[in-house]
């Protein structure tokens, strides 16, 4: 079993849709969250941490779920721009390591 | 954007020739990775570096070898490169605070023929 899991998708959503993006871990000290946005060709970048109490950022909003061992991103009024590939992201107890999910491909129509 | 360059860019090699990557960053973070990303495996850690001198194997470390001998400087090196390494490799780099992101740099698209 892979360390962080998300599901591979991909999701073709049409614009103004509400998606969710899941992403289950399997190491119970894990300390820090993030999820990162890709675009096709590009490097990895980061779109926002996630907390504990949760957090959003205008359309986005990210939760943490420490009891079950996920981390959901919530995407409002998806636009075509937002059209890429979502990769969650978990830091070890340490912090030396972060290990990434094999990501979400995210496609918004018109 | 974070300062980290990868060269080269792209590389075409032959199976059984030694590679070497560069990753360079501005920013004086002293950690410093190695991922490479294939289709349907997403990042895979390869070797990760906490301080000049040091470092560490990741999830898929067989085949390849690191170097830190400045902190701005992380060199990957394959000894003699597979076709089963054809990959997208990017650096990241990390601040020291605990639970700080990682900023990417472009990456490097090898081919071994």
């Amino acid at each position: 079993r892979k360390e962080v899991e998300q599901d591979p998708g991909p999701f073709n959503v049409p614009e103004g849709a509400t998606v969710a993006f899941n992403c289950t871990y399997s190491n119970s000290a894990s300390q820090s969250f993030f999820w990162y946005r890709q675009d096709c060709r590009k490097e990895p970048k980061l779109l926002m941490s996630v907390y504990s109490s949760g957090n959003e950022d205008g359309r986005f909003t990210a939760q943490l779920n420490r009891a079950s061992q996920y981390i959901s991103l919530l995407i409002r009024d998806s636009k075509l721009s937002d059209s890429a590939t979502y990769l969650c992201a978990v830091g070890r107890t340490g912090g030396f390591k972060t290990i990434f999910g094999a990501g979400t491909r995210l496609f918004v129509k018109a | 954007d974070a300062g980290i360059t990868q060269s080269p860019r792209h590389k075409v090699t032959e199976t059984g020739t030694p590679v070497t990557l560069r990753c360079h960053q501005t920013e004086n973070h002293r950690y410093m990775y190695w991922y490479r990303q294939d289709p349907g495996h997403g990042l895979r850690l390869i070797h990760y570096s906490y301080g000049v001198k040091d470092t560490d194997k990741g999830e898929v470390s067989d085949g390849y070898s690191v170097s830190r001998s400045k902190t701005e400087d992380f060199l990957l090196t394959l000894e003699s490169a597979t076709s089963s390494q054809t990959s997208v490799y990017f650096c990241a780099i990390r601040g020291d605070r605990v639970n700080t992101e990682a900023f990417f740099g472009q990456g490097t698209r090898l081919t071994v023929v």
